[in-house]
């Protein structure tokens, strides 16, 4: 069965750092990951999808790699800003015919100006 | 239209009472996914349709959930006999699926319950 990590579980920087956030996964059969970010009381916004064929995707500030092999992720976020805070959530999309995805718990991201 | 979208925004209902939340997905796309989310917690996955296939419910909670999708397009979430534990936000998403590959998944902006 699938299991997706994402640690840490909650991380504070200050305005203009660069961070990484981390997501695992226990089985490298996948077609692609998803990363999204929510804002409180919001659904959930798609910010990267990066197919099983790829290694990484980028998107302005944000880059996000994926090294199948190991099962692992990562979200890299440039020069961070107090609009970032937000929860960032990974999702793995399973080879497995007909299931659905897998998402960790999240990462609750907050930049102090 | 543009996104997934979801019906009604809020909803304050008192224990005991059948509640219907409805999700309008992005046109074209076949898989849809109910999710539910409690204040602070993740999302916990509910229910999965993916194109004609039989729809996975493996995450609904109780028989008091159920679901459908009418011609593979709208989706209803019922929930009978509410519950004070019933109190979350409900989430739809959709998705492009080709064979058993889903594409990029869209996330509608939920349904909040409230069960007095």
């Amino acid at each position: 069965k699938q299991e997706v990590t994402q640690i840490p579980a909650a991380l504070s920087v200050p305005e203009g750092e660069n961070l990484v956030l981390n997501c695992s996964f226990t089985d490298s059969a996948i077609y692609n990951l998803q990363w999204f970010r929510q804002d409180p009381g919001k659904g959930l916004t798609s910010l990267l999808l990066i197919q099983s064929s790829q290694r990484e995707q980028t998107s302005g500030r944000l880059n996000a790699s994926l090294d199948k092999s190991s099962g692992r992720s990562t979200l890299y976020i440039a020069a961070s800003q107090p609009g970032d805070s937000a929860t960032y959530l990974c999702a793995v999309n399973p080879l497995s015919g007909n299931t659905p995805l897998v998402f960790g718990k999240g990462t609750r991201l907050s930049v102090i100006a | 239209g543009a996104g997934v979208s979801q019906s009604p925004s809020n909803k304050v209902t008192e224990k005991g009472k059948d509640v219907e939340l409805r999700c309008d997905p992005i046109s074209g796309h076949t898989a849809l996914y109910w999710y539910r989310q409690s204040l602070g917690q993740g999302l916990e996955f509910l229910i999965y349709f993916q194109g004609n296939s039989a729809p996975d419910k493996s995450g609904l909670p109780s028989d008091r959930f159920s679901a459908e999708r009418t011609g593979g397009s709208v989706s209803t979430l019922t929930i009978q006999r509410t519950q004070q534990e019933d109190s979350a936000v409900y989430l739809c998403a959709t998705a492009w699926q080709g064979g058993s590959n889903t594409g990029e998944l869209f996330f509608g902006e939920g349904s909040r319950l409230t069960v007095l």
